[in-house]
């Protein structure tokens, strides 16, 4: 069965603080894609990442970087010298490979709250 | 270019009313996805359009929720009878092909409360 699993409901840390977001899937698929998507307080859902099953590069954007690991199953996200701004919810998703049955569409975890204060 | 918008953003109405939730996915993009985001149980998929047909249905909670997309573009979810545990806030998504290999836009949701 599909899965996303983040165990950290909700984080809080003092500002210029790194902090990182888990997230653990499950997956039968070989196959399947990867995503972050950030959920400010205005509520509209935006895109943060996306990274295939096959591409276990790391990756780093400005403050925030990705470590994607298919042994621990685990795509976990970083934010590096954290601001204010970086307040919101977190969402992990899997979306599995079209062939296998899936229609694309994304399972999310629970996501995360993570606060910043100043 | 203009993203995913829906309307309206938000509706209040009486338990056992129909409601019409609509989006309008970004131009040219032939995959639209709902989703339903509640406290209690987070961001739940409900339908997938590829052009205007939905090959799979069982994602929706109930037989008093439907679907429809024509020419390929706006999309309305109907939701009759409303009860209670629909208040959620419905959110739509498109992307340039199925989900996966495309990035899904998301639109603001609707923001349904039932009374």
């Amino acid at each position: 069965a599909q899965k996303v699993t983040q165990a950290q409901t909700e984080i809080s840390v003092v500002e210029k603080e790194d902090v990182t977001l888990d997230c653990v899937y499950e997956t039968r698929d070989t196959t399947y894609y990867l995503f972050w998507y950030k959920q400010p307080p205005s509520g509209e859902l935006v895109f943060l990442i996306r990274r295939n099953s096959f591409d276990e590069q790391n990756e780093i954007s400005g403050r925030y970087s990705w470590n994607f690991q298919k042994s621990t199953s685990s795509f976990n996200f970083t934010i590096t010298a954290s601001q204010v701004v970086d307040s919101a919810v977190y969402f992990c998703a899997l979306s599995e490979a079209y062939y296998g049955g899936s229609q694309g569409n994304l399972i999310f975890g629970k996501g995360t709250k993570l606060s910043v204060k100043p | 270019g203009a993203g995913v918008s829906q309307s309206p953003s938000n509706k209040v109405t009486e338990k056992g009313k129909d409601v019409e939730l609509r989006c309008d996915p970004i131009s040219g993009h032939t995959a639209l996805y709902w989703y339903r985001q509640s406290l209690g149980q987070g961001l739940e998929f409900l339908i997938y359009f590829q052009g205007n047909s939905a090959p799979d249905k069982s994602g929706l909670p109930s037989d008093r929720f439907s679907a429809e997309r024509t020419g390929g573009s706006v999309s309305t979810l109907t939701i009759q009878r409303t009860q209670q545990e629909d208040s959620a806030v419905y959110l739509c998504a498109s992307s340039l092909e199925r989900g996966g290999l495309d990035e899904q836009f998301f639109g603001p949701g609707t923001r349904l409360t039932v009374l």
